[in-house]
């Protein structure tokens, strides 16, 4: 199982980015996707879920109406939209898989003022 | 949200020795198949969590089998039997049961 995050960066309050996580070991389109963010020396906190074809779609109450989680099984890739950021959005973000056995490696998002 | 506290925060722990993490639940965790959805992860300096146990108490392949996961309804527990140096970390519940899904503050285990 092998989850690869990218697309994190430095961005403006108010500004956008979009994560990407490329799935393989696995047969990505039987499972449910997940983000997971974590403030470096805090707990993790989950962000957001997305069953195996897309069609239902979870969030956390802190991020509802400004992230979109999205994938593409033809890619093996799901996505975090991340829009109208706030200072409170910093952290490294995770994709995770298989009721969260497998984890990428983590894409820090930094929101600056 | 459920909210998932554990005991204690801190665990200094001699090598050798058992060590035993507390986590607790606002809700009972017991899903509607009977299931209980609690799952034990381990995060070492610079690394991603790694899950350990899910389901309460099923060990994920590649775990040792010094790490037991056991409890019911709000009350669980990480047990792990003859710490090795290995084992250093951040142990996190997280529970699967209810949305959104929440994790423990974490407990650090450090070597006394």
């Amino acid at each position: 199982v092998q989850l690869v995050e990218s697309g994190g960066g430095i961005v403006q309050r108010g500004g956008s980015l979009r994560l990407s996580c490329v799935a393989s070991g696995f047969i990505f389109d039987d499972h449910w996707m997940h983000w997971v963010r974590q403030v470096p020396g805090k707990g993790p906190v989950w962000v957001s879920r997305i069953n195996s074809d897309g069609s239902s779609i979870f969030y956390a109450d802190s991020v509802k109406g400004r992230f979109t989680t999205s994938r593409d099984n033809a890619k093996n890739t799901v996505y975090l939209q991340m829009d109208n950021l706030t200072d409170e959005d910093s952290a490294i973000y995770y994709c995770a898989s298989i009721t969260f056995f497998g984890w990428g490696q983590g894409t820090l998002v930094t929101v600056s003022s | 949200d459920v909210v998932m506290t554990q005991s204690p925060l801190s665990l200094p722990v001699t090598l050798g020795q058992p060590a035993s993490i507390s986590c607790r639940s606002s809700q009972s965790l017991v899903y509607s198949d009977g299931n209980i959805y609690l799952n034990w992860f381990q995060q070492r300096p610079g690394q991603s969590p790694r899950r350990l146990i899910y389901m309460l108490s099923k060990r994920d392949s590649g775990v040792p089998d010094r790490f037991s996961g056991s409890g019911s309804g709000t009350d669980f527990t990480l047990e792990i039997s003859r710490v090795e140096v290995e084992d250093i970390g951040v142990y996190y519940c997280m529970q699967g049961t209810h949305w959104p899904y929440t994790f423990g503050p974490g407990t650090n285990l450090e070597i006394k």
